[in-house]
């Protein structure tokens, strides 16, 4: 069965600072990969995601994320963080449930930014 | 284009109380999802719906959740009777692709158990 680990609960970055958040997965077949964002009291938005092809990938509000076969990693980065930017972030990995998508997440990494 | 709608937002009972969450999803999207999430956890699978039929309840306490999707659109998550452990956010979330795509997820129903 498919399994997410994202080993930091919690991670604090100086706004202007660059931003790597671990994800590590555990998926028999090639796996597709995601990134969401979760504000407090919010649902989860979608930051980018992974199928194939090019194994760095562009999503929304500046971040990136890139896969490693070989580490079994996607992790996602920023360059510059914003006070914006504090949230929790869950790593997740899909895959054909009898046909259907479903995904698995991880348990999350929450982003404290300092001024 | 109107997003995944659920409602109470926030709820709370005393154990052994019954509860019901009701969910919308985004108009034509076939499968449609109810994940639990507790403080501190991630999302975790609860059912997961096409159209009307069940796709996986593996993880559904079935003793005391029920959860229905009677005509393929809107569906309801019952808890009866609720537990303490059952305090959690409950989210929603629906995707229209058969093949791997993004859940677009409402912004969720928090239940507190006392």
């Amino acid at each position: 069965a498919q399994s997410v680990t994202q080993p930091d609960i919690h991670i604090t970055v100086s706004e202007g600072a660059s931003l790597e958040l671990r994800c590590n997965y555990s998926y028999g077949a090639t796996p597709y990969l995601f990134w969401y964002v979760q504000s407090p009291g919010q649902g989860l938005q979608l930051l980018l995601k992974y199928f194939s092809g090019d194994t760095l990938v562009q999503g929304i509000k500046g971040f990136e994320a890139e896969f490693k076969r070989s580490q079994s990693s996607f992790n996602l980065r920023k360059p510059s963080v914003h006070w914006s930017d504090a949230a929790e972030y869950f790593c997740a990995v899909g895959a054909m449930n009898t046909g259907f998508q479903k995904l698995v997440f991880g348990t999350g990494t929450r982003l404290l930014v300092s001024p | 284009e109107a997003g995944v709608a659920q409602s109470p937002r926030y709820k709370i009972i005393e154990k052994r109380q019954s509860v019901a969450f009701w969910c919308n999803p985004i108009s034509g999207h076939a499968t449609l999802y109810w994940y639990q999430q507790i403080l501190g956890q991630g999302p975790k699978l609860l059912i997961q719906f096409q159209n009307n039929g069940v796709v996986d309840d593996s993880q559904l306490p079935k003793d005391r959740f029920s959860a229905e999707r009677l005509k393929g659109v809107d569906s309801t998550l019952k808890i009866q009777p609720a537990k303490l452990e059952d305090s959690a956010v409950y989210l929603c979330a629906s995707t229209g692709q058969g093949a791997p795509g993004e859940l677009f997820f409402g912004e969720g129903s928090r239940l507190t158990v006392l």
